[in-house]
C-alpha cells in the first residue's frame, strides 16, 4: 500500500490564485517525520518544511502554509497568490520512527500560468 | 546550511563504460547518505542507502554489482554504475542526512546520465 498519497498529479492554475496540494499519508507508528520538497525543471529537490508527529500547528511561512490533520492523516500545503516561479513539481515524504527511510509520494506537478 | 552538492551533474557515456558520481555534503557530516533514481515525470525510487564505513544497503530490484556505492567518509559518498547500458539512463539524485532529531534529508543537484 501506498504510504504516501498524492491524489493530484498535475494542476494548473493562474497567476495569483491560491492552490492547494493535498498529501495523505499511512503509518502505525506514532513518531514520525513528514516533509513537502519542491523540484524545479532544474531537478535540485528543495526542503520546504518538516513537521513531527506531535506537532500539530499549521505553519505559515511568507506565501506557503501548511495544515497537518492527524484525524484525517493529512498534510496539506496551500501556496497564497501562487507565482510563475512557483511552478514546479512538489513531493510531499514520510519518515517513521522505525527507520530513516523516506517514502515519497508520487507528486503534484504545479503549473501558474501568467 | 546542509548543502549537498553532486559531480557531475550530466555524464554522457558510451554503452560498457563505467561512471561514477560523486555526493558531498559541504557543511555537515552525513551519518547517512541515499541514492535515489528518477525517471521522467515520476517520483523517486530508492536504490540504496550507505552509512559510513559500512556496507550499503540496496533496495529489492536493484542490482548491486552493478551499482557500487562507497560511502568513504562522513562527507563524500559514490555511486558507481558499472558497464551502463541505455536502460540505465535516468536522473540520479543523492541525499545526506544529519542524524538529529528530525531525520531531514537534503538533497543534491542531481545527475542526469545519458548512455549512447
Amino acid at each position: 500500500a501506498q504510504k504516501v498519497t498524492q491524489a493530484q498529479t498535475e494542476i494548473s492554475v493562474v497567476e495569483k490564485e491560491d492552490v492547494t496540494l493535498d498529501c495523505v499519508y499511512e503509518t502505525r507508528d506514532t513518531t514520525y517525520y513528514l516533509f513537502w520538497y519542491k523540484q524545479p525543471p532544474s531537478g535540485e529537490l528543495v526542503f520546504l518544511i518538516r513537521r513531527n508527529s506531535f506537532d500539530e500547528q499549521n505553519e505559515i511561512s511568507g506565501r506557503y502554509s501548511w495544515n497537518f490533520q492527524k484525524s484525517t492523516s493529512s498534510f496539506n500545503f496551500t501556496i497564497t497568490a501562487s507565482q510563475v516561479v512557483d511552478s514546479a513539481v512538489y513531493f510531499c515524504a514520510l519518515s517513521e520512527g522505525t527507520g530513516n527511510q523516506f517514502y515519497f509520494g508520487t507528486g503534484t506537478s504545479l503549473t501558474v500560468i501568467p | 546550511g546542509a548543502v549537498v552538492s553532486q559531480h557531475p551533474s550530466w555524464v554522457i557515456c558510451k554503452s560498457g563504460t563505467s561512471v561514477k558520481i560523486e555526493c558531498r555534503s559541504l557543511d555537515f557530516q552525513a551519518t547517512t547518505m541515499f541514492w535515489y533514481r528518477q525517471f521522467p515525470k515520476q517520483s523517486l525510487m530508492l536504490m540504496a542507502t550507505s552509512n559510513e564505513g559500512s556496507k550499503a544497503t540496496y533496495e529489492q530490484g536493484v542490482e548491486k554489482d552493478k551499482f557500487l556505492i562507497n560511502h568513504a567518509s562522513l562527507t563524500l559518498s559514490t555511486l558507481t554504475v558499472t558497464s551502463a547500458h541505455p536502460e540505465d539512463s535516468s536522473f540520479y539524485i543523492c541525499s545526506a542526512q544529519y542524524r538529529d532529531l528530525t531525520d531531514t534529508q537534503y538533497f543534491g543537484p542531481g545527475t542526469r546520465l545519458t548512455v549512447l
